[in-house]
């Protein structure tokens, strides 16, 4: 039971090249996450799933395009690379019962560098 | 906007004492949370509150919530240098399946 992985763990983009962050859980969870976490700035949620096949918008969402592939799997797209996307992203994911803005499960993160 | 608001930013310990920290929010809530993130590393959920009751304790943790004040404090007894991390408070609420996270405290126990 690895809980949430994300892929890569560490990326250097130039500014305008595209990626995709990976994410998933092996916990069956329905609901699944994607923040930022900026110096002093706390976690800022980007997207959201709540469940398979839906997805809305959190505080941060400009720049970036999410997929929800599957109950276990949420990306994260960055069509663009800008500087003001450096940052570390965390995905997480909430259980069935927990779906209401519980219990998260967080990944380890990925550190992305834009230049 | 962040929601929750930790104090203090920073707190550093002798190990052994007790560490305080507080959570202030500003709208009404389902529940709140706190987490443990170490250097370099995800989140890690310790403890939740509903917001019909008022004392939760986890091992070393004890939580509070005062819905009046809008605010909680989490208390660490017996402060161990494996408790330095940053602790951070998410305030969920409503039919969304959101969190909102504050800015966090860092934590810093010394040997």
């Amino acid at each position: 039971n690895a809980g949430v992985t994300q892929t890569p763990k560490f990326q250097v983009l130039k500014t305008g090249q595209s990626m995709t962050l990976q994410c998933a859980q092996d916990m069956n969870h329905n609901s699944m996450y994607w923040y930022r976490q900026d110096p002093g700035m706390g976690l800022r949620l980007i997207y959201y799933s709540a469940s398979e096949g839906t997805t809305d918008k959190g505080e941060v969402p400009n720049g970036y395009n999410v997929s929800r592939l599957n109950k276990r799997e949420f990306s994260l797209r960055l069509e663009s690379a800008a500087p003001s996307q450096t940052s570390v992203y965390f995905c997480a994911s909430s259980g069935e019962r927990e779906g209401l803005g519980e219990t998260q499960y967080f990944g380890p993160g990925t550190r992305l560098l834009v230049l | 906007s962040q929601q929750g608001e930790e104090d203090p930013q920073a707190l550093s310990i002798q190990e052994g004492e007790n560490a305080t920290m507080n959570c202030s929010y500003k709208t009404s809530i389902n529940n709140l949370q706190w987490y443990r993130q170490n250097s370099g590393r995800g989140l890690v959920h310790l403890i939740l509150i509903r917001s019909n009751e008022r004392e939760k304790h986890s091992g070393r943790l004890r939580v509070t919530l005062d819905t009046s004040k809008k605010s909680s404090s989490l208390l660490i007894t017996a402060s161990r240098a494996a408790d330095t991390a940053s602790y951070f408070c998410a305030t969920g609420g409503g039919s969304n399946y959101k969190l909102t996270f504050g800015k966090g405290t860092l934590l810093t126990v010394n040997p």
